[in-house]
């Protein structure tokens, strides 16, 4: 069954440098997604993206995010300048354009910010 | 008041038992509604979509209540393994992003 799939699976970094999360969406989905989820809190929304563009960002995704799909297959998450609140577990999602509007997750990537 | 609000829980029951979940949504546009199980530490696995007419998939049963905007899981004869965060997650429109409710915990005890 096609899943997707999510690098690295732990990250730790220090306070204001970069970090690229990765993720492959299943092959034939067409919208994509990143949501976060800070321990023992719920799963929040952050950026989704459709035909190469951003088509909608929440509050939490200022301009030290940008999201990409470099290649057409692989979709990344990029933080500028870290900080520790951003620790948190982020995770890739990706939707079926031919079904129900269902989003499937990757496995998450645990940011940790020293 | 916010978008998506669930029971509070935990929810502690006996094998075999049956339990209950509710979900409450604010956005009257909503179109689609899903319950998703997460595992501590795990991603949200989708667990049923929920139609309008109700739908049921083995054990699990879900209802949607538009007119009071209102989703129900209903979990018969649980199991050990059922133990998880169940999630309520809402969108608007096809491809517009999930908003999640909080989650609501169960344990199911031997």
């Amino acid at each position: 069954e096609p899943e997707v799939t999510q690098t690295p699976s732990h990250q730790v970094t220090q306070m204001g440098q970069e970090v690229i999360l990765r993720c492959v969406p299943i092959s034939n989905h067409l919208y994509f997604y990143w949501y976060r989820q800070i321990l023992g809190q719920k799963v929040e929304f952050l950026v989704s993206f459709y035909n190469n563009e951003i088509s909608e960002k929440s509050e939490i995704f200022d301009d030290q995010f940008s999201v990409e799909r470099p290649d057409g297959s692989n979709f990344t998450l990029k933080i500028r300048s870290t900080k520790l609140e951003d620790s948190a577990m982020y995770f890739c999602a990706s939707s079926d354009p031919t079904g129900r509007e269902t989003q499937y997750f990757g496995p998450g990537t645990r940011l940790l910010v020293l | 008041r916010k978008e998506v609000e669930q029971d509070p829980g935990p929810f502690n029951v006996p094998e075999g038992a049956t339990v209950a979940f509710n979900c409450t949504y604010s956005n009257s546009a909503s179109q689609s509604f899903f319950w998703y199980r997460q595992d501590c530490r795990k991603e949200p696995k989708l667990l049923m979509s929920v139609y309008s007419s109700g739908n049921e998939d083995g054990r699990f049963t879900a209802q949607l209540n538009r007119a009071s905007q209102y989703i129900s899981l209903l979990i018969r004869d649980s199991k050990l393994s059922d133990s998880a965060t169940y999630l309520c997650a809402v969108i608007r429109n096809y491809g517009q992003n999930f908003v999640f409710g909080p989650g609501t915990r169960l344990s199911v005890l031997p």
